[in-house]
């Protein structure tokens, strides 16, 4: 069946620095691709996303890269910030089936 | 704020009990997702409805059930409950107009269920 893998499971890095999230799909059928952020106790919230007609988008330190022969996507932070923590979900969905498929999360520690 | 509302926030009930979570769409969403996140585990995908009718089933249990209304709000019941069904459990909604384009999903707030 459809799976999303992400990795790694938690990262730590010091403020300034970038942080990498890397998730890897299953279906190739697969076009749409969010991130969604989620701080402890809160609902995911969509911080980017990426279709599969587009190999990158940016948003100010945000930026998601799509690889479609090898079937994965990216996140990238820039210049992190403490308020950058929090645990990040990639997902994967396929037009048409209505399904979302979620990864297993990072938790990202930014240090002061 | 999403635009999603769930209710409640919080349920503490006992095993064997049943419950039903309520959520309502942003204003315009034809679709509504139902996950279950247990305390510090990913997002499970339980259920999707589109306009009333069920579109998509994932990992959810004989013991769950759940409805899109006429007014596009939805409810997830779960009966029968265990100790292990105490999580969050999150509604999101998306516009999903054609089957063959996808648009972003938004999630309400949770409810934390707690089963004693």
């Amino acid at each position: 069946g459809e799976n999303v893998e992400q990795h790694p499971s938690t990262l730590s890095v010091q403020e300034g620095d970038s942080a990498v999230i890397k998730c890897t799909y299953s279906d190739s059928a697969s076009n749409y691709f969010p991130w969604y952020k989620q701080e402890l106790g809160k609902r995911p919230q969509l911080i980017i996303d990426i279709r599969s007609n587009v190999g990158e988008k940016k948003d100010q330190r945000i930026a998601v890269t799509l690889n479609k022969t090898a079937k994965h996507f990216s996140l990238h932070i820039t210049e992190t910030q403490p308020e950058d923590s929090a645990v990040y979900f990639c997902a994967a969905s396929t037009s048409g089936t209505y399904k979302y498929i979620f990864g297993t999360g990072t938790r990202l520690k930014v240090l002061a | 704020d999403s635009g999603v509302t769930q209710t409640p926030k919080h349920l503490i009930t006992a095993t064997g009990q049943r419950v039903t979570l309520r959520c309502s769409p942003r204003s315009g969403d034809l679709s509504v997702y139902w996950y279950q996140q247990s305390l510090d585990q990913g997002l499970q995908f339980l259920i999707q409805y589109y306009n009333g009718e069920e579109r998509a089933k994932g990992n959810i249990l004989e013991r769950f059930s759940a409805q899109q209304f006429p007014d596009l709000h939805s409810e997830l019941n779960l009966s029968s409950l265990e100790l292990g069904d105490s999580a969050l459990y999150f509604c999101a909604s998306s516009r999903s107009g054609r089957a063959s384009s996808q648009y972003e999903q938004y999630f309400g707030p949770g409810t934390r269920l707690t089963v004693t």
